[in-house]
């Protein structure tokens, strides 16, 4: 069965530096979701991607943020500057051009000291 | 502000017991009402889901949830759970656009 790949499973970086995480959604899903999860938090949605564009982006999703989707497999979420608090589980998901349900991948635990 | 509710965030049961896992959402238009299941060390699932149609959703694993309008509830239920359900649930909402909305989830321990 087709499952969503995220890579690395964990980062550690330190506060000032860019971060690079890397989601490969299911290949014939259309649209892409960033979510966060911050030890003892809900998930917290971030952004979806539809088209080579952002389609929606919560408040969290500041200039600090962005996605891409370099290829036909990668879409990634670059964090510029992490601070202290964008430590959490970051988790990508795709969906079909159809269907509601959206499919999570492992998730990357991103630790910023 | 459109929230979703999970009352319970620590359940304990035995073996066979009956489940019954709350969620409230706060929006009185039209839903897409889901809940997924993270086991230990895994990812998050989709155990079942309601867009439209009978209230009563079946889903993976022996779960239904009900959705009951009037109550803006979507309460996830097993008649007997087993160790192997031990877990995290989490009730999400779809209220516009395609955004999940979570609650907090529930944490269920199950004992032998």
């Amino acid at each position: 069965e087709p499952e969503v790949t995220q890579t690395p499973s964990h980062q550690v970086t330190q506060m000032g530096q860019e971060v690079i995480l890397r989601c490969v959604p299911i290949s014939n899903h259309l649209y892409f979701y960033w979510y966060r999860q911050i030890l003892g938090q809900k998930v917290e949605f971030l952004v979806s991607f539809y088209n080579n564009e952002i389609s929606e982006k919560s408040e969290i999703f500041d200039d600090q943020f962005s996605v891409e989707r370099p290829d036909g497999s990668n879409f990634t979420l670059k964090i510029r500057s992490t601070k202290l608090e964008d430590s959490a589980m970051y988790f990508c998901a795709s969906r079909t051009g159809t269907g509601y349900e959206q499919y999570f991948g492992p998730g990357t635990r991103l630790t910023v000291t | 502000a459109q929230s979703v509710s999970q009352h319970n965030h620590h359940v304990i049961l035995s073996e066979a017991a009956s489940l019954e896992l709350g969620c409230n959402y706060s929006y009185g238009g039209t839903v897409n009402l889901f809940w997924y299941v993270q086991y230990p060390g895994q990812h998050l699932q989709l155990l079942l889901k309601y867009f439209s149609g009978d209230p009563l959703v079946k889903g993976i694993k022996g779960f239904e949830a009900e959705f009951i309008k009037s109550k803006f509830s979507f309460n996830l239920r097993k008649p007997s759970v087993q160790w192997s359900d031990t877990a995290e649930y989490f009730c999400a909402v779809i209220y516009s656009g395609y955004a999940l909305n979570f609650g907090k989830g529930t944490s269920l321990l199950v004992t032998p």
